[in-house]
């Protein structure tokens, strides 16, 4: 069992600020990193999967880098809206998805 | 992307009882895959549900106690069996999609077992 650990377990943010979380994972063995959104009642959505050391990635206000050679992935959300409440899941890609346990936030208005 | 269905989306059961989860796709996939997820813990899979052969189960989970069924390349079952509190759970079900193992999840089945 491969360990991705993710911090914090939960956060809450005011809206309009802005706030990030990590994502670690082993460094060997990579082939991608996975994020999702879970929001409650529905089903985990992608928001990016990445493959190369380095990579940053960008969707809307979130936004994503990756560092294989450390085992680290951030993930950014500028700006934090009521509708960006979820639980955001990452996930270790090699022959098949290990997903750390999520950090929960929660925007309060 | 993909729509994916799954039934019933919450239950409340009695220990020593089992529930059958379904989950529909809403194309042809060759596996299909079962996941859980313990309140504080980590999204595990359980197995891969392969059209045409046996399920294939992760370390921990054993048929018995997880039957799955894949009856064609668009519908599969998990049956959680002689439930116990402890298999209190969310249970998703998913397909690959996209690119780099890329899943594509059903919205879940929220299991509480007394």
């Amino acid at each position: 069992i491969l360990n991705v650990e993710q911090s914090p377990q939960s956060l809450h943010v005011q809206e309009g600020d802005s706030t990030n979380f990590t994502c670690s994972f082993p460094s060997s063995n990579f082939y991608a990193l996975h994020w999702y959104r879970w929001e409650t009642a529905k089903s985990p959505e992608a928001l990016f999967v990445m493959t190369l050391n380095g990579d940053e990635k960008k969707k809307g206000r979130i936004s994503a880098t990756l560092n294989t050679k450390e085992g680290y992935s951030y993930l950014y959300i500028k700006g934090s809206q009521p509708e960006d409440s979820a639980t955001y899941l990452c996930a270790f890609s090699d022959y098949k998805l290990s997903f750390g346990a999520g950090t929960t936030v929660t925007v309060r208005a | 992307s993909a729509v994916i269905s799954q039934k019933p989306s919450r239950d409340i059961c009695q220990r020593g009882t089992s529930l059958t989860i379904q989950c529909q796709v809403d194309s042809q996939v060759t596996m299909m895959f079962w996941y859980r997820q313990q309140p504080g813990q980590s999204l595990t899979l359980i197995a891969t549900a392969n059209q045409g052969s046996e399920a294939t189960y992760e370390s921990g989970f054993v048929i018995d106690k997880f039957p799955i069924s894949r009856p064609n390349l668009t519908f599969s079952t998990l049956t959680v069996s002689n439930m116990s509190p402890e298999d209190s759970s969310i249970y998703l079900c998913s397909q690959t999609g996209g690119h780099s193992n890329e899943q594509f999840f059903g919205p879940g089945t929220r299991l509480t077992v007394l």
